[in-house]
């Protein structure tokens, strides 16, 4: 079966850091992807894994452990405009561009 | 470039009826994915279209289906709605990267 798990909810200030935890167990693995959904709108892409390790974007970074089962997206110097649903997915095939996603984690930036 | 673009934005039905929904991906882009939205299931894959051809399929029952045409724009139908239909409906067109979609703003089903 397909498993992806995410906090369902997380609060943080403006300018602080927050980190987006996702652990993943998939009948295959080609890649992690992070999205981010605002209310009422498309999901828009993040950033991109498939090799262990950190890949800073900007503001936003996102680390991978395939032996872990484990990502994370760390959201630096918050703004108001991140509050915002973050999707962690995952690629199980080798062919195309289906993803498994997680329910998300609804993130709320509080001043 | 034109972004994904899906209609009908909204639109009701009741049960039993069929629906057809329609998915224009960006220029260039032979790869259109569907995906379901719902609050308590989130995004569920439904099928992948490349070329004209289903490349990838969910786990969704016979009622749903699609079809891409030689322009690359693709079509869902559902056909005997059930009330469990309800849902936001999204379209996305792939990029560059294997996992990089491109969505739409999606059709937002209800069934009445």
């Amino acid at each position: 079966g397909q498993n992806i798990d995410q906090p369902t909810e997380m609060t943080a200030t403006e300018g602080a850091i927050v980190q987006i935890n996702c652990t993943y167990q998939t009948s295959g693995f080609n890649g992690l992807f992070w999205y981010q959904q605002h209310a009422g709108e498309a999901p828009t892409f993040l950033s991109y894994n498939v090799l262990d390790g950190l890949e800073e974007k900007g503001r936003f970074s996102s680390f991978l452990s395939r032996s872990k089962g484990y990502s994370y997206l760390l959201l630096k110097e918050l703004q108001m405009k991140d509050s915002a649903s973050y999707l962690c997915a995952v690629r199980v095939d080798n062919q195309g561009g289906k993803l498994i996603f997680g329910q998300g984690t609804e993130l709320s930036v509080k001043p | 470039k034109a972004g994904v673009t899906q209609t009908p934005r909204y639109l009701i039905k009741t049960r039993g009826q069929q629906v057809t929904l329609s998915c224009s991906p960006i220029s260039g882009h032979r790869s259109v994915s569907w995906y379901q939205q719902t609050p308590g299931q989130g995004l569920q894959f439904l099928f992948e279209y490349f070329s004209e051809t289903q490349r990838n399929k969910g786990n969704f029952p016979g009622r749903f289906s699609g079809r891409q045409f030689s322009n690359s724009r693709s079509e869902m139908n559902v056909s005997t709605l059930e009330l469990g239909d309800s849902a936001l409906y999204l379209c996305a067109s792939r990029g560059d990267l294997p996992g990089e979609l491109f969505f739409g703003e999606g059709s937002r089903l209800t069934v009445l």
